[in-house]
């Protein structure tokens, strides 16, 4: 167990529809990843939040969006959802920004959208 | 971030030791060299890092020469449950970073 939290683990809606994932960071660790894996695909990072700020920007779509907030939870919003929205989303925490810092994962959120 | 490549992947028989290169030629002189695992539908784990020479824990060893322009994961005597994709990620945040994890290397263990 890695001390991180997501949920929920899966989701399945529809097309054009919206859907909020959470995470819960490790204890004490202060900065959250956000990151989408397709079906045998590596990891694409999507962005980052450090203390409740925006850290870094991956990948991330336009119709997706993220926060921090001050319990240090994050959330990933994803609105007008496309079938090749469907993957797992990973959350996971480090103490501080470097990425030399060890990543702590989450269990990860299946989204299916159909 | 410094650029990685590392095989696609690689097949082992249990009791065998693996070794999985990866190269780093753009690597700065703050970078660490950090090494993930990741099973199927889990979230990738740490397994080791380093910034020179060897380093060595209980679950593998990194070896990276003089130069830190490649590494070394070594796993001694794998087994079936070793059977998983390996990430070799180097280098410090500059922000606005595409990725942070490449394709990694999978390792595929035969009895």
């Amino acid at each position: 167990d890695s001390g991180v939290t997501q949920t929920p683990k899966h989701l399945i809606t529809a097309t054009g529809q919206r859907v909020t994932l959470r995470c819960s960071p490790r204890s004490g660790d202060l900065s959250v990843y956000w990151y989408q894996q397709s079906l045998d695909q590596g990891l694409q990072f999507l962005i980052q939040y450090y203390n409740g700020e925006e850290r870094a920007k991956g990948n991330i779509l336009e119709r997706f969006s993220a926060q921090q907030f001050p319990d240090l939870h994050s959330e990933l919003n994803l609105s007008s959802l496309e079938l090749g929205d469907s993957a797992l989303y990973f959350c996971a925490s480090s103490v501080a920004t470097s990425v030399n810092n060890e990543q702590f994962f989450g269990p990860g959120t299946r989204l299916t959208v159909l | 971030l410094a650029k990685t490549t590392q095989p696609i992947s690689m097949d082992s028989y249990e009791g065998q030791e693996v070794n999985i290169t990866c190269s780093h030629n753009n690597i700065a002189t703050n970078d660490y060299i950090t090494w993930y695992q990741q099973f199927p539908s889990q979230g990738p784990r740490f397994i080791i890092q380093g910034y020179k020479t060897k380093v060595t824990n209980e679950v593998a060893s990194l070896f990276i020469p003089a130069d830190r322009k490649s590494s070394t994961l070594s796993l001694p005597r794998v087994s079936l449950s070793d059977t998983a994709v390996y990430y070799c990620l180097v280098g410090e945040q500059t922000g606005g970073f595409k990725t942070i994890f490449g394709a990694g290397t999978r390792l595929f263990v035969k009895a």
